[in-house]
């Protein structure tokens, strides 16, 4: 019954290692969403996918790869992880509508630790 | 900056007190929505409303939007230990983009 769903939940490794976490939501939306949130709690957009193609990135750093194999899975590839990429990372979902006017539904998030 | 900012950033209350907490926004809108975040959990939906509305009512929330002054306000009456939470508002401008604040913490003291 989980609505939007992020794997794994916690994530801890080693600086320079390359990690992905998952996500899938089962509401049928058409867009889909990675979020940062760091340790001050700021919540900040990274990327957006409608239906399979990337519509927003917002200067992330290219050493994270957002994939999106169909319209349900939204995944985050992260290489050569960094001490700055320490935070929690949120998946989240909403129906298309292109004015932002739908609301937004959230994973659980994935507290990634880089040592 | 794009982001809602909230006041206060911090808020303590006796349970059954209302609460209300502010944000604040520079650019135009399409519409306001507040957001819920549970210790350790992901955001939790509350309540949209539209640039072109000024009050929204939901159960126990109740939101406000001043346009004129690009603020908003979200007010919980009679509050519960279960609402000890942050709080946080989203501005959005179009094109499936949220810009979030950093958000109110909230305490209800049983």
């Amino acid at each position: 019954d989980t609505a939007v769903s992020q794997t794994p939940k916690y994530l801890v490794t080693q600086m320079g290692n390359d990690k992905s976490i998952k996500c899938e939501q089962n509401l049928g939306h058409d867009t889909m969403y990675w979020y940062k949130q760091d340790s001050k709690k700021f919540l900040k957009i990274m990327f957006s996918y409608n239906n399979k193609e990337l519509i927003i990135n917002e200067t992330v750093p290219n050493r994270f790869s957002p994939k999106s194999p169909d319209k349900a899975h939204l995944n985050l590839h992260i290489n050569s992880l960094e001490l700055g990429d320490s935070a929690v990372y949120f998946c989240a979902s909403s129906r298309g509508g292109g004015l932002g006017d739908n609301e937004q539904f959230f994973g659980p998030g994935t507290r990634l630790t880089v040592l | 900056s794009q982001q809602g900012e909230e006041d206060p950033q911090a808020l303590s209350i006796q349970e059954g007190e209302n609460a209300t907490m502010n944000c604040s926004y520079k650019t135009s809108i399409n519409n306001l929505q507040w957001y819920r975040q549970n210790s350790g959990r992901g955001l939790v939906h509350l309540i949209l409303i539209r640039s072109n509305e000024r009050e929204k009512h939901s159960g126990r929330l109740r939101v406000t939007l001043d346009t004129s002054k690009k603020s908003s306000s979200l007010l919980i009456t009679a509050s519960r230990a279960a609402d000890t939470a942050s709080y946080f508002c989203a501005i959005s401008q179009g094109a499936q983009k949220l810009v979030f604040g950093q958000g109110t913490r909230l305490t209800i003291n049983p």
